[in-house]
This record gives structure tokens, C-alpha cells and sequence, in this order.
């Protein structure tokens, strides 16, 4: 697609529920991110993926919290058993070559607003 | 540890010059970043420095002095619409960026 594209773009769960946050990079792109921001705040980096693998998943913050690539494409963010604190936007980004210092850098989806209640 | 530290807000007014500073200590440095944000947008890229000195793009130009683990971002003929969050973010040289916590910049009338 033209951009990076995530789905719900909001997303309201209890408790204790689990759920998957989607996102589309854009067509080509290899290197696919995922990014945490809680009100006011910056960035959380939570996770990298290259193709289908992730080389570095060190900033999820818990057991609770995966994902996953297929197809060298879409991604999926699972939080299970959510709690109040996973309340935050969450970031897709994608770039062509794993281009952290690439002329033109990430391009980021919308995010997702999870809130828990 | 990686810390970057931004001023938490900035205010100007349409027309004027403003600069947003970074300053960094992290484990590693390939580059440095700049990113906006408007309220409930997506963070768009801005520019990105990996050798000191100013990078220019429009109104927007970059610095870097990787000696000192400082650099800034200029804004020029301040318009209203580049109020929004601005976040440096270092290349740590992991495959990933660790992004600063944000400036806010209010541009009034």
C-alpha cells in the first residue's frame, strides 16, 4: 500500500482480555517496528522485525506481550491478559533496508489507542 | 543506558526562528533524527545527521556535533501549522531508534 496502515485504530478491552493489534508496512518494506507512546511521552521501542524474524525483541515489556510476522508483510501484536498499564498508542513503522540511518527513515502508521478498563 | 534529553516545551510566534536541542548518551551513535508529530498523527521523518554540521530542507535545517552528543533542529518563518510534538531519535547502530521523550512547540499568532 501507499502507507503503513494499522487496524483497529482504537480499541477499548477489559481487563484481562487479550488482544491483536494489526499492522500493513508498506509493500517492500523489510524492516518492520513496533513502538509504544503512553500520553505525553516519547517512543518505547518494543520490538524489530526483518523479514520474518525478529533479531532483537528486547523492549517487550513482559511474557504478555508478542508478535509475529508472516510472509515478510503483515504483523501482529498480541497483549494478553491486559492490564491497565498496557493502556498507550502503539506504533507500526516500516523501512526498506533495516534503514534506521536511511535517507527518509521510518514511515509510521497511525497507531492503535488501546485503552483497558 | 540510553537517555536523550529535549526541552519539554517550546513557544514562538508565526514568522520567527526556533531551535529545538538534543542532547544524548547512549551506547552507541550511527546518527541522529528528527521526527514531528501533530496531536493523534502518525510521527513523520524529518531529517537525519550522521556527520557533524547542518543538514538543510526548506525551512528546516539540522546540526550535529557528535563530539559534544548534541544536536538541534532550526525552524524558520514559524507557521502555524508546525505546531506539534518534535522527537530527536539516535541510531544506536541495533537496527533500531531510541527516540527522545518530545518537545511540544506552540506557535502563536
Amino acid at each position: 500500500g501507499a502507507g503503513v496502515s494499522q487496524s483497529p485504530s482504537n480499541k477499548v478491552t477489559e481487563k484481562g482480555k487479550d488482544v491483536e493489534l494489526r499492522c500493513d508496512p508498506i509493500s517492500g518494506h523489510t524492516a518492520l517496528y513496533w513502538y509504544r507512546q503512553s500520553l505525553g511521552q516519547g517512543l518505547e521501542f518494543l520490538i524489530y522485525f526483518q523479514g520474518n524474524s525478529a533479531p532483537d525483541k528486547s523492549g517487550l515489556p513482559s511474557d504478555r506481550f508478542s508478535a509475529e510476522r508472516t510472509g515478510g508483510s503483515v504483523s501482529t501484536l498480541t497483549i494478553q491478559r491486559t492490564q491497565q498499564e498496557d493502556s498507550a498508542v502503539y506504533l507500526c513503522a516500516s523501512s526498506s533496508e533495516g534503514g534506521v540511518g536511511s535517507v527518509g527513515g521510518y514511515t509510521f502508521g497511525s497507531g492503535t489507542r488501546l485503552t483497558v478498563v | 543506558g540510553q537517555s536523550l534529553e529535549q526541552p519539554s516545551e517550546v513557544t514562538a510566534v508565526e514568522g520567527a526562528i526556533v531551535q529545538i536541542n538534543c542532547t544524548y548518551q547512549t551506547s552507541g551513535f550511527y546518527g541522529l533524527s528528527w521526527y514531528q508529530q501533530h496531536d493523534g498523527g502518525a510521527p513523520t521523518f524529518l531529517s537525519y545527521n550522521a556527520l557533524d554540521g547542518l543538514e538543510e530542507t526548506g525551512r528546516f535545517s539540522s546540526f550535529l556535533s557528535r563530539s559534544d552528543s548534541y544536536g538541534y533542529l532550526l525552524l524558520q518563518e514559524l507557521q502555524m501549522k508546525d505546531s506539534a510534538s518534535y522527537f530527536c531519535a539516535v541510531n544506536t547502530g541495533f537496527q533500531k531508534l531510541v527516540f527522545g521523550t518530545g518537545t511540544r512547540l506552540l506557535v502563536s499568532p
